[in-house]
């Protein structure tokens, strides 16, 4: 499958905390994003990290890419409880301009 | 800008019924996606258009689906006749594609409407 893994599949933590999501992919890609689904809405976009970076940041969220092990995780520090919602990865391979979205991660943060 | 605009939120209807889901994408933007999103298989890619043409239509279950996108402006999603398994919250997205054949600077970020939640009994 193209889809590759997210993990946790779910998460569970106190706000304040940080939450850690990791992304996992199989082949090659020309960029890397998060996306964020809020329950009954549609997907919104965080971040973007293309395959020549290794980090990137944006206010509390910070992305880290290791194309030599083919994944990526998502840290959202000092979290909030509007920060509960689903959490995806979506890769866009250099073959295609389609992306491809992982499974998801559900981050439950709680008051 | 209004965003991604998708119509009807809410779909319900009965077996071998026809269902036509609307999209209209955010205004410049040239390329749209449509997504079929339920718990056991997640988000999928249905089709895609880049200039209201059809690039790669390989996510389409069946021919009972079939889309188009007549302008820039507005798509369709239409499923004929409906089968129960075809419920699932559909998503339309639309990006801007720049560059020739999207090459490695077109990043690809999407934008996606509220979705329409289709119900067939």
């Amino acid at each position: 499958s193209q889809q590759g893994e997210e993990d946790p599949q779910a998460l569970s933590i106190q706000e304040g905390e940080n939450a850690t999501m990791n992304c996992s992919y199989k082949t090659s890609i020309n960029n890397l994003q998060w996306y964020r689904q809020n329950s009954g809405r549609g997907l919104v976009h965080l971040i973007l990290i293309r395959s020549n970076e290794r980090e990137k940041h944006s206010g509390r969220l910070r992305v880290t890419l290791d194309t030599s092990k083919k994944s990526s995780s998502l840290l959202i520090t000092a979290s909030r409880a509007a920060d509960t919602a689903s959490y995806f990865c979506a890769r866009r391979m250099d073959s295609s301009y389609k992306l491809i979205f992982g499974s998801g991660t559900r981050l439950l943060v709680r008051p | 800008d209004a965003g991604v605009i998708q119509s009807p939120r809410h779909e319900v209807t009965e077996m071998g019924q026809e269902v036509t889901l609307r999209c209209k994408p955010i205004s410049g933007h040239n390329s749209l996606f449509w997504y079929r999103q339920t718990m056991m298989r997640g988000l999928e890619l249905l089709i895609y258009f880049n200039n209201n043409v059809p690039i790669d239509d390989s996510g389409m279950p069946e021919d009972r689906f079939s889309a188009k996108m007549p302008n820039a402006s507005f798509s369709t999603l239409k499923i004929q006749p409906s089968e129960p398994r075809d419920s699932a919250v559909y998503f339309c997205a639309s990006s801007l594609r720049m560059g020739l054949a999207g090459g490695p600077s077109a990043p690809n970020i999407q934008y996606f409407g509220a979705g329409t939640r289709l119900s067939v009994l």
